[in-house]
């Protein structure tokens, strides 16, 4: 079945740090890949995605590339703010118009920013 | 983006009681919601879908009769952890889903507590 790993937390960085949270996944096919993110008190919120292999998705200053050879795809952010303090998910679903849209999520990696 | 609420975002009750936790999709119209379960520092586990006006259909190792899920309407799903005891204590959260979106908007969960 569908599975997704991710780094465990937690990680503390200092403000304008290079951020980098590893994930790799399981599945059959070109799943569709997300990364969701959480801030406190708050619900999961769809941060990027991806949905082919080479496909790059980026929001707010976070980029991650579906790398199908690698079975990887990994968050980076070159310059953390305070703001950025979460916790970030790694998520996948059934490919794009398969209309499996249920997701498999990573355990969450909790990202603390120091000002 | 899109909001989904939950309520109570607290319960806590006694054992063998039964507890109905609410999600609405406030600003569109959720043919598809699922129900997700959440232990500390783990990820988030499917429960089941639910499409607007069929039954759930729940992910293997969730007993149906234990949790019942109800899609009456476009914008509410109901789940009902029927004769709680101190296991099913978690973090119960929801996410809604229109058409033709994939995009999951995730509400901001419920934590149940049962003694």
């Amino acid at each position: 079945g569908n599975s997704v790993t991710q780094m465990e937390g937690p990680v503390t960085l200092s403000e304008e740090a290079f951020l980098t949270i590893n994930c790799t996944y399981t599945a059959t096919g070109y799943p569709s890949l997300f990364w969701y993110v959480q801030y406190p008190g708050e619900g999961l919120q769809l941060l990027l995605k991806a949905t082919k292999a080479d496909d790059k998705g980026s929001n707010k200053g976070f980029e991650a590339t579906y790398r199908k050879e690698t079975t990887s795809f990994h968050l980076e952010k070159g310059s953390v703010q305070v703001s950025d303090s979460a916790v970030y998910f790694c998520a996948l679903s059934g490919p794009r118009n398969s209309n499996d849209y249920k997701l498999s999520f990573g355990a969450g990696t909790t990202v603390t920013v120091r000002a | 983006g899109a909001v989904v609420s939950q309520h109570p975002s607290r319960v806590i009750c006694k054992s063998g009681t039964s507890v109905k936790i609410e999600c609405r999709s406030l600003d569109f119209q959720a043919t598809t919601m699922f129900w997700y379960r959440q232990f500390p520092k783990q990820s988030l586990m499917l429960m089941a879908t639910s499409n607007e006006g069929s039954k759930a259909t729940y992910e293997q190792g969730v007993e149906k009769d234990k949790f019942l899920i109800n899609h009456a309407s476009l914008t509410l799903s109901t789940l009902t952890v029927t004769s709680a005891h101190p296991e099913d204590s978690s973090f119960y959260i929801c996410s809604a889903k229109g058409t033709p979106q994939e995009t999951q908007y995730f509400g901001p969960g419920t934590r149940l507590l049962v003694l």
